[in-house]
Parts: structure tokens; C-alpha cells; sequence
């Protein structure tokens, strides 16, 4: 059973491109967390999504970000126009649909994004 | 709402002891721990759910007291493998939220 999936592992964009982040949760998962992590920093909460559904977005900048989790498919996290401050470790995670209050998160390895 | 961790940061030698606290505003349901090494993905320690709870494993373990709303995380007889920034995490309703992490530096 493969982990939590998630690609690239390393992103470079220049400052106005779009950022596409992708997240293929753990077999039989139906919720993905999304966190960013600073250099030296806290995982940073940004989404919670169930299959097709937004549960919880108030993590997230309401501009140039967006997340989506389809019925098929990864997840996906979006950052438009990219700015430098956007560079940051961006964490996938998965927990099984009985929820994570009882259940572990598994996390992805992330991914990287740098903009120069 | 995030939980707050205390200490920010641990520096032991080998084979001491440490204390890592976490509380939370909220009632909580549920509390994780992890541990994530530099550049890594964080991994899961243990799950505490319900209060007074207390888990370990190896020389790892943790309390839970709901009525506090504070979990705290012993490592006894650290090891050098234990350095690393130690996350907890709370869940409410399946929103899952971190403290913002202590770091722990085992030397030897």
C-alpha cells in the first residue's frame, strides 16, 4: 500500500507563474490536509478537504490560493502569480474517513517550492 | 486554533531527560505527537484520546489531561536519534492543528 504522494518533490517558479501542487492521498483516505512550513518553522495549517468538498479553508490566503480534492484524482493545491514569499515546504497529508480524531495523519514527503 | 508548545527548543546529552508540554484553548479530543528530522516528512509517535490517557513506547511517552486541556511528551534516556522538532497535534471535528514545534537537540 503506497503512502501519501506527493509531487513534484522540488518546484522552481518565477515570480508571477502558477504553482500546481499535487497530493495522492493513502489508499481508502478521504480527507487531505494541506500545511505549509517555513525554514526553521511550525506547520502551518492551511486546508482540510474531503472528496469534493472544502471543509475547512481558513488556513489559506482568500487571494491566488486555491484547493481542490475531485471525486477522481489528486488533490490539488494552487498558488497563482507566485510571489517570493510564497517559497516554503508545502505538507500533504491523509487520514482514513473515520476522521483524525481517531486516526493517525499520514504525511507525504512534500514538496519543495522555491520562486526566484 | 493552534496549540502552544513549551519549550521552543531542548538541548540534552546523551542519555538525560526532557519534557515537552502542549495546551490547548479549546477542549480537546485528541491529541498527536509527532516528530519530523530537517527536511524530512513528519512521523507519527502516538495518539492520545481521551483524558488521563497515558501511551508509550520504547522510552517515549505521553500524558493526557483533558480537563487541562494539556498533553505532555517524556523522553527518558534520550538517544541521539531523538533530535529532531516534535510536533503536537490537536483534532477537533477532524481539523487538524499544530503547535508550532520544539526542537530537540540530543548531543553526546
Amino acid at each position: 500500500n503506497a503512502g501519501v504522494m506527493q509531487n513534484p518533490r522540488h518546484l522552481v517558479r518565477r515570480r508571477g507563474q502558477e504553482a500546481r501542487l499535487r497530493c495522492s492521498p493513502m489508499k481508502g483516505h478521504s480527507h487531505v490536509y494541506w500545511y505549509r512550513q517555513l525554514p526553521e518553522e511550525g506547520l502551518k495549517f492551511m486546508v482540510y478537504l474531503q472528496k469534493e468538498n472544502i471543509i475547512d479553508e481558513s488556513g489559506m490566503p482568500k487571494e491566488r490560493f486555491s484547493a481542490e480534492f475531485p471525486k477522481e484524482g489528486p488533490s490539488i493545491l494552487r498558488i497563482q502569480q507566485v510571489v517570493r514569499g510564497d517559497s516554503a515546504a508545502y505538507f500533504c497529508a491523509s487520514s482514513p474517513p473515520t476522521g483524525v480524531g481517531n486516526e493517525k495523519l499520514f504525511f507525504g514527503s512534500g514538496t519543495q517550492l522555491s520562486v526566484l | 486554533q493552534q496549540p502552544v508548545q513549551s519549550p521552543q527548543a531542548v538541548i540534552l546529552r546523551e542519555g538525560e531527560d526532557a519534557v515537552i508540554n502542549c495546551s490547548s484553548s479549546k477542549a480537546l479530543y485528541s491529541v498527536h505527537w509527532y516528530r519530523q528530522k530537517h527536511g524530512e516528512a513528519p512521523i507519527f509517535l502516538m495518539i492520545l484520546l481521551k483524558g488521563g490517557e497515558q501511551k508509550g513506547h520504547d522510552k517515549i511517552s505521553a500524558s493526557f489531561n483533558e480537563k487541562k486541556q494539556q498533553s505532555s511528551l517524556y523522553l527518558t534516556a534520550s538517544q541521539l536519534s531523538y533530535s529532531g522538532t516534535y510536533f503536537c497535534g490537536t483534532a477537533n471535528n477532524n481539523d487538524m492543528r499544530f503547535g508550532a514545534g520544539t526542537r530537540l537537540t540530543v548531543k553526546p
